[in-house]
This record gives structure tokens, C-alpha cells and sequence, in this order.
């Protein structure tokens, strides 16, 4: 099973940019597709999108499509969540997970996102 | 897109007791692709069950899952002091490709 270690805690203000990681543990992270979840505070959990860091082949979630970019570097079994001009409401934690056959069956620690001016 | 409903909100038992989970969903899905997932305060979601009544490894088996069509239940046969957490039922679905969270059902001590 693929270990998920995201990166730490952010504070920013609204219309900066952001990147986020999630790496995985050894070759198997690149068989594997890696979602993206978000959880707003006090609610529960939202599919974002999904990227198969073989070949970086990503699908998004209507409700995040134009929002945020996901991508992935195969080469140090990471993947990324990107935001280009951050909003107040994106503030929330963020969590990267393992799919297999539909499910997540792995998840990262999360990465909580507070942006407030 | 289907929209999953859980019930109740919340459920207030005490330890031993037995708790029982529902989800619905707005139109019949396979059960191939229907997981429940424990979260805690301050940890990431875990998956207990998948293919809607399959646990997953090192699930204890007080957990357990059924249904099929549109109605799904996790049941807990015997609380135990760790199971107080939300309970989130998610769906696959491959055409359009989408994955669906229910609003969760929080269990908590009575």
C-alpha cells in the first residue's frame, strides 16, 4: 500500500499563489491514480480531481474545473495541488489519497490552508 | 449526478451499543462501487468497506456492510470507545467519471 506524507500548514492572503505536495512511497505511487479532497471547516469531503502520475493523465471534478491545476513529477513520486490566485473560501484542508478500483485507500495527513488578508 | 443522502445526522449511543448507518442514493448504483470511511477528530478519512460490504485490511469485523440499489447501511455491532467519529458512504461512478461523498453521519457518546 502507497504511503501519502503532504506537505505542512500554510497561511496566505487572498490572490497569492500556492502549491501544495503530497509524496508518495516508492515505485508503486506511479501505479495509482491520486485524488484530491477537500474538507471546509466543520464539513465534509469534496472530490476535486485525480492524476495518474505514470503518464500525468488528470481529470477534475466540475466544481473545481478552472479553479485548480493538480499535477504530478513521477520522478520524486509527487503530486501537486495549485492554486493561481487564492480566495478566501479556498481556505479549508486539503487531502491527497490513493485510489484503487474506485475507493481511497490510502490517504496523506491533510494540509490545512488558511487564507485571510 | 447522484446524490447521496446519510442518515441520521448524528446518533448518540453509548459504548456496546449497536449503531446503524444509512445511506441512500438519488437513483440505483452499484454496489461494486460504494465504500464507507471513518474519520476522527484531526485525522484524515480511513476506509472501512468497499464494494459495499467488503472490509478493508485490518478493519475490525464489528464493522460491516450491506445493501444494494439505492439503500446502504454500515453497521457496528458493538461500540467500542474509538468508533465515536463522522461516517462518510462515497460512490464511484465511471460515466461521467465521478466521485460522490454522502454529508456524513457523526456517532457520538450518549
Amino acid at each position: 500500500e502507497v504511503q501519502l506524507v503532504q506537505s505542512g500548514a500554510e497561511m496566505k492572503k487572498p490572490g497569492e499563489s500556492l502549491t501544495i505536495s503530497c509524496q508518495g512511497s516508492g515505485d508503486t505511487f506511479k501505479t495509482y491514480w491520486i485524488a484530491w479532497v477537500r474538507q471546509m471547516p466543520g464539513k465534509g469531503l469534496e472530490y476535486m480531481g485525480i492524476i495518474l502520475p505514470a503518464d500525468s493523465d488528470t481529470r477534475y471534478s466540475p466544481s473545481f474545473q478552472g479553479q485548480v491545476t493538480i499535477s504530478a513529477d513521477k520522478s520524486v513520486s509527487t503530486a501537486y495541488l495549485h492554486w493561481s490566485s487564492l480566495k478566501a473560501s479556498d481556505s479549508a484542508i486539503y487531502y491527497c489519497a490513493s485510489l484503487y478500483l474506485g475507493y481511497f485507500t490510502a490517504w496523506g495527513q491533510g494540509t490545512q490552508l488558511i487564507v485571510s488578508s | 449526478e447522484i446524490v447521496l443522502t446519510q442518515s441520521p445526522g448524528t446518533l448518540s449511543l453509548s459504548p456496546g451499543e449497536r449503531a446503524t448507518l444509512s445511506c441512500r442514493a438519488s437513483q440505483s448504483v452499484s454496489g461494486n462501487f460504494l465504500a464507507w470511511y471513518q474519520q476522527k477528530p484531526g485525522q484524515a478519512p480511513r476506509l472501512l468497506i468497499y464494494g459495499a460490504s467488503h472490509r478493508a485490511t485490518g478493519i475490525p469485523d464489528r464493522f460491516s456492510g450491506s445493501g444494494s440499489g439505492t439503500g446502504f447501511t454500515l453497521t457496528i455491532s458493538r461500540l467500542e470507545p474509538e468508533d465515536f467519529a463522522v461516517y462518510y458512504c462515497e460512490h464511484y461512478g465511471n460515466s461521467p467519471q465521478e466521485f460522490t461523498f454522502g454529508p456524513g453521519t457523526k456517532v457520538d457518546i450518549k
